[in-house]
């Protein structure tokens, strides 16, 4: 079953803020959000992950709300090149623990 | 950051032959590693755990006599599809966590596999 509920697709003007949603109402206390992305015909990349606080690297920004039911990632200013598709993946810590994914977002970022 | 490399990126082979994949972890050690599928339009599927010098885990539903994974060597494990047929042509990809336990999981580029 899927621990995670994502729009099927949206749609970002090159320069202006990608804001993905992720609903995860059945989290656990020690369970993870991933965020990981899939440029068409590659493996995936990892984006970003977070607990309870919210995070920020080089790529994106992962907001989670304070109940931790569900999260959004931003990229803050899109460019063609993040036309993707974005998981957003529920785990528990630890490096046995396999990766779930859903069916994702497809972004797609337009001129 | 961390790099797993897959071999070779697309295949192509007969119907009936059998065709090996390989997956390494280029600058890290990864006792364990995973095998994903992944159709057309579709998610990646989670086709089995390899864990190294033990028997793979497979996910239900997956043939582990038709999907046979090798992990012998930190750094490098193999996912052979045996007999292949048509309907086992996909995008297979694997991915690996470094031991020193960096959170994010590092996949390969994939490989495409054809059957004809």
């Amino acid at each position: 079953d899927a621990k995670t509920t994502q729009p099927p697709s949206m749609d970002c003007a090159e320069g202006r803020a990608a804001n993905l949603p992720c609903n995860h109402s059945t989290i656990s206390g020690n369970e993870y959000v991933y965020w990981y992305r899939q440029i068409h015909s590659q493996g995936p990349q990892y984006i970003i992950h977070g607990l309870k606080n919210n995070e920020t690297n080089e790529m994106a920004s992962l907001i989670i709300t304070e109940d931790r039911k569900s999260s959004t990632l931003i990229l803050p200013h899109a460019t063609l090149r993040d036309t993707a598709v974005y998981y957003c993946i529920v785990q528990e810590g630890g490096t046995a623990s396999k990766l779930t994914f859903g069916t994702g977002t497809r972004l797609q970022v337009t001129l | 950051g961390a790099v797993v490399s897959q071999h070779p990126s697309r295949v192509i082979c007969k119907s009936g032959t059998s065709v090996k994949i390989e997956c390494r972890s280029l600058d890290f050690q990864a006792t364990t590693m995973f095998w994903y599928r992944q159709f057309p339009k579709q998610s990646l599927m989670l086709m089995a755990t390899s864990n190294e010098g033990s028997k793979a885990t497979y996910e239900q539903g997956v043939e582990k006599d038709k999907f046979l994974i090798n992990h012998a060597s930190l750094t490098l494990s193999t996912l052979t599809v045996t007999s292949a047929h048509p309907e086992d042509s996909s995008f297979y990809i694997c991915s690996a966590r470094d031991l020193q336990f960096t959170p994010e999981a590092f996949f390969g580029q994939g490989t495409r596999l054809t059957v004809v």
